[in-house]
C-alpha cells in the first residue's frame, strides 16, 4: 500500500518568489508520481509526472519537481511564481504492477495563494 | 486531448432522492474512477472500474453503487442520498498510468 504526505496545507507566497511545496510518500514497491493542479471551482489537470528516467520531470508552465527515491521525496518548485498560480496542488502516487496498477493516492493537497 | 465530461457542473438535491452521477471519457480508457473531494480531506476514491460491467470498491463506497454499461460511460448511483453526500464528485479515466479528470459536480443535499 501507499501513502502520501503533504507537508503544508497552505503556502503563501508573493508574486515572483520561489516557492517549493512539499511531498513525501510511502510505499513498498515501485512508484509512479504526479503532481494535479486544481484551479477555483474546475478539476484536477495534470501538471507533471514521474514514471521513470529523468528523476527531474518540468511542466509547460514552469513548475518542476525532483524525484528522490532515498528520501522518498517528489518535492514540486518554482523559481518565479505569478498570480494566476493561485490554486490547490495535489501531489499523487500509484504503485506500479500488480492489482492495483493506475489508482491514485493522493495527499490532502497544498493551498498556493500568490500575493501581488 | 483526452475529453472526460460529466453531466452536471451543479447540482441540488433532497435528502431521500435518488441521484444519478455521469461521467463519459472519448479516448476509449479502460479504466474509470468516481472520488470525492472534500475540503482537508483531499480525493477518496468511491468506486473504479476496469472494464465493462466490472466494478471495485474504493475507500468509501458506503451509500454509492455505480454502473458501466458502456466502455465510455462510467455512472456513480446515490441510492438515497443524505445531507453528509454533500461534497464535489470527481470522475477520472486512465488507460494505464495517467488519470485525467472532469469538471467535477458540485453536488448539494438539501
Amino acid at each position: 500500500a501507499q501513502s502520501v504526505t503533504q507537508l503544508d496545507s497552505q503556502v503563501p507566497v508573493f508574486e515572483e518568489a520561489p516557492v517549493e511545496l512539499r511531498c513525501n510518500y510511502s510505499s513498498s514497491v515501485s512508484v509512479y508520481l504526479f503532481w494535479y493542479v486544481q484551479y477555483p471551482n474546475q478539476g484536477l489537470q495534470l501538471l507533471l509526472k514521474y514514471l521513470s528516467g529523468s528523476t527531474l520531470v518540468e511542466s509547460i508552465n514552469g513548475f518542476e519537481a525532483e524525484f528522490n527515491k532515498s528520501q522518498t521525496s517528489f518535492h514540486l518548485r518554482k523559481p518565479s511564481v505569478h498570480i494566476s498560480d493561485t490554486a490547490e496542488y495535489f501531489c499523487a502516487v500509484s504503485g506500479v504492477g500488480g492489482g492495483s496498477q493506475g489508482n491514485l493516492i493522493f495527499g490532502k493537497g497544498t493551498k498556493l495563494s500568490v500575493k501581488p | 486531448d483526452v475529453k472526460v465530461t460529466q453531466s452536471s457542473r451543479y447540482l441540488v438535491k433532497r435528502t431521500g432522492e435518488k441521484v444519478f452521477l455521469e461521467c463519459v471519457q472519448d479516448m476509449d480508457h479502460e479504466n474509470m474512477f468516481w472520488y470525492r473531494q472534500d475540503p482537508g480531506l483531499g480525493l477518496r476514491l468511491i468506486y473504479f472500474s476496469y472494464d465493462v460491467k466490472m466494478k471495485e470498491k474504493g475507500d468509501i463506497p458506503e451509500g454509492y453503487s455505480v454502473s458501466r454499461e458502456k466502455k465510455e460511460r462510467f455512472s456513480l448511483i446515490l441510492e438515497s442520498a443524505s445531507t453528509n453526500q454533500t461534497s464535489m464528485y470527481l470522475c477520472a479515466s486512465s488507460s494505464y498510468d495517467t488519470q485525467y479528470f472532469g469538471p467535477g459536480t458540485r453536488l448539494t443535499v438539501l
